[in-house]
């Protein structure tokens, strides 16, 4: 009830494609879905997130497109850089409960 | 405005000894989340704390493992006797307190727990 799997574990993309990323949740109450990107040694720091009354947000070349039916998400990272690469989790929570995350994607961009 | 502040950033401790990792939450916050993870892994919800209060615990081992968030100061998470399994990076987040609940983590940098 409380998982969120995410696939896939790792992505290569050549740089200027489109990386994506998908999550799958299981607890119909969450809502609220973050994505989190962490870069070595450093901690996860917040990218984008979106709450379930929408099916997709945007903020520059970063979106989240919601599938409340399906229960999944996906962050979608157009025009994928170097700089982009990083692992990144998303997660989902309700209200002030602790967020569940899922088991990350390592994101290699290929110059 | 610092972000969440973890000390210290590595800490070393031998097998049987304590480790006492700190995380001052950003101004204005009142939530602590405690995470745990370890290499090549995702992130573990450990314990859940508001000022002087333990809200939510079920992450946390039964046993060695305990946390606070005193009214002044910063939390604290406590791990006694330590074992090799307990090397990992431990993150401490926080969250503001808002009508609506609490979104939007902030993350510390972490503290990186080698026991050997």
């Amino acid at each position: 009830q409380q998982q969120v799997k995410q696939s896939p574990q790792s992505l290569i993309v050549q740089k200027g494609g489109i990386s994506i990323i998908n999550c799958a949740y299981e607890n119909t109450a969450f809502d609220y879905f973050p994505w989190y990107q962490q870069f070595p040694g450093k901690g996860p720091a917040l990218l984008i997130a979106i709450r379930p009354d929408v099916s997709e947000k945007k903020e520059g070349r970063f979106t989240i497109s919601f599938n409340k039916s399906a229960k999944q998400f996906s962050l979608h990272i157009m025009d994928s850089q170097p700089g982009d690469s990083a692992t990144y989790f998303c997660a989902a929570g309700r209200g002030a409960q602790k967020l569940v995350f899922g088991q990350g994607t390592r994101l290699t961009i290929n110059p | 405005n610092a972000g969440v502040m973890q000390n210290p950033r590595h800490l070393v401790r031998r097998r049987g000894q304590e480790a006492r990792l700190r995380c001052s939450p950003m101004k204005g916050h009142s939530h602590v989340y405690w995470y745990r993870q370890l290499p090549e892994e995702g992130l573990k919800f450990m314990v859940y704390l508001q000022k002087e209060n333990i809200i939510d615990e079920s992450g946390m081992p039964k046993e060695r493992f305990s946390a606070e968030f005193p009214k002044e100061g910063p939390s604290i998470l406590r791990i006694q006797q330590v074992v090799r399994g307990d090397s990992a990076a431990y993150f401490c987040a926080s969250s503001p307190y808002t009508v609506q609940g609490n979104y939007g983590y902030t993350f510390g940098s972490g503290t990186r727990l080698t026991v050997v």
